[in-house]
């Protein structure tokens, strides 16, 4: 099983700040990574995949890079919107596994 | 619009069995492979089950691996996910959800799974 690990666990930011989220795989899993937000109460909502395409939608303002162990997700400047958990989730190996979540709260 | 709603949720005892059902709508199910995925209450994401686009082959996690069945019912374009032998840490929300190209695109509201005695 590939473990993900996400740091921090807990980050506090202001808005207009810009924000750096890691994310690594305990193996090689290419460029097979995507990223989500969820909201309290809501679907998680797919912001990158590929390790770095864009989905549907999502401003310019995220963006994903890495490949095989490590990767990141930069969101150039927080809007009071963005604050959320993310994920990461690798899809190159069975089973499918998630990262543990970032925790982004206002400061 | 497309769109996954979760239904069939509930509280249930250990050991009992529960059917959770999805229903597309605004695309059809029959092209995509599609997931289970799972939320234990304050926690995060854990996979639990895929079908194939062809309906046919079905990959678990270890986990659930015996105990869960996905299935599709193409003319009625709903997902399933028979849960039998639940335990507790079975209790969380649980989303149906998309597959495009390996990775999870779509995902539904989820439905509640309350496993307790």
């Amino acid at each position: 099983e590939v473990v993900m690990t996400q740091s921090p666990g807990t980050l506090s930011v202001s808005p207009g700040e810009r924000l750096t989220l890691s994310c690594r795989t305990s193996q090689s899993v290419s460029n097979s990574l995507a990223w989500y937000q969820q909201k309290p109460g809501q679907a998680p909502r797919l912001l990158i995949y590929g390790a770095s395409t864009r989905a549907t939608g999502i401003p310019a303002r995220f963006s994903g890079s890495g490949s095989e162990t490590e990767f990141t997700l930069t969101v150039s400047s927080l809007q009071s919107e963005d604050f959320a958990v993310y994920y990461c989730h690798q899809y190159a190996n069975w089973p499918r596994t998630f990262g543990q979540g970032t925790k982004v709260e206002f400061k | 619009q497309e769109q996954l709603v979760e239904s069939g949720g509930g509280v249930v005892r250990p050991g009992g069995s529960l059917r959770l059902s999805c229903a597309a709508s605004g695309f059809a199910l029959k092209p995509y492979g599609m997931h289970w995925v799972r939320q234990a209450p304050g926690k995060g994401l854990e996979w639990v089950a895929f079908l194939w686009r062809d309906g046919v082959k079905k990959d678990y996690p270890d986990s659930v691996n015996g105990r869960f069945t996905i299935s599709k019912d193409n003319y009625k374009n709903t997902l399933y996910l028979q849960m039998d032998s639940l335990r507790v840490e079975d209790t969380a929300i649980y989303f149906c959800a998309r597959d495009v190209s390996w990775y999870i695109e779509l995902w539904g509201r989820g439905t509640l799974v309350t496993v307790s005695s």
